[in-house]
């Protein structure tokens, strides 16, 4: 079935450094990718998607491209901020399955 | 105005009792969602329904029975709680294709004592 790996957690820095998170997908067919964040005590929020491959989304200075040859999804942003800490969720939703399939989160920890 | 909201926020109860979560979104949305996340943060879609009509029910023991009253509802009704139902449960929402984003509630924390 189809699934999504993430990297494992924490990922800890200091602010203004630049992140990534790793994301790589395996499915059937041409499936959409998400990035959703979830703040501490909050539910998820998408932060950007992508629905074809070589697309790029982007919100709040996060940006991913859906890498169809690698099946990759990373997250980045080239400037954290202590408001990013949070924990990161790659997902992906395949053609005529109206779930998500979601990785195992990443947690973000941005020191001041 | 809260987009997809939830109730309770907690949820303290002992094992064998039987207890609901409602949720209800102002979205306008065909589609709705129960999600588990356990307590190492993983997420597991348990079900969907789409215009009242269930599409989705990923081998979720039959204690749990969702209800959908109309398209802008769906309750989670959990009967015999076991220690292992302790976990957040969100429920989401999305329009009725299969790559639009879902939206979240703010989840339910459901504690077995």
């Amino acid at each position: 079935g189809d699934s999504v790996t993430q990297m494992e957690g924490p990922v800890t820095l200091s602010e203004e450094a630049f992140l990534t998170i790793n994301c790589t997908y395996t499915a059937t067919g041409y499936p959409s990718l998400f990035w959703y964040v979830q703040y501490p005590g909050e539910g998820l929020q998408l932060l950007l998607k992508a629905t074809k491959a070589d697309d790029k989304g982007s919100n709040k200075g996060f940006e991913a491209t859906y890498r169809k040859e690698t099946t990759s999804f990373h997250l980045e942003k080239g400037s954290v901020q202590v408001s990013d800490s949070a924990v990161y969720f790659c997902a992906l939703s395949n053609t005529g399955f109206q779930k998500l399939v979601f990785g195992t989160g990443t947690r973000l920890l941005v020191s001041p | 105005d809260t987009a997809v909201s939830q109730t309770p926020k907690y949820l303290v109860t002992q094992m064998g009792n039987d207890k609901s979560i409602k949720c209800e979104q102002n979205l306008g949305h065909d589609t709705m969602y129960w999600y588990k996340q356990d307590s190492k943060k993983f997420l597991k879609i348990m079900f969907s329904y789409n215009n009242k009509e269930l599409i989705i029910n990923e081998t979720v023991p039959n204690r749990f029975s969702p209800k959908s009253p109309d398209k802008a509802h769906l309750n989670l009704h959990i009967n015999s709680l076991e220690l292992g139902d302790s976990a957040v449960y969100f429920c989401a929402s999305s329009q009725d294709q299969g790559y639009q984003p879902q939206h979240f509630g703010d989840g339910t924390r459901l504690s077995i004592l």
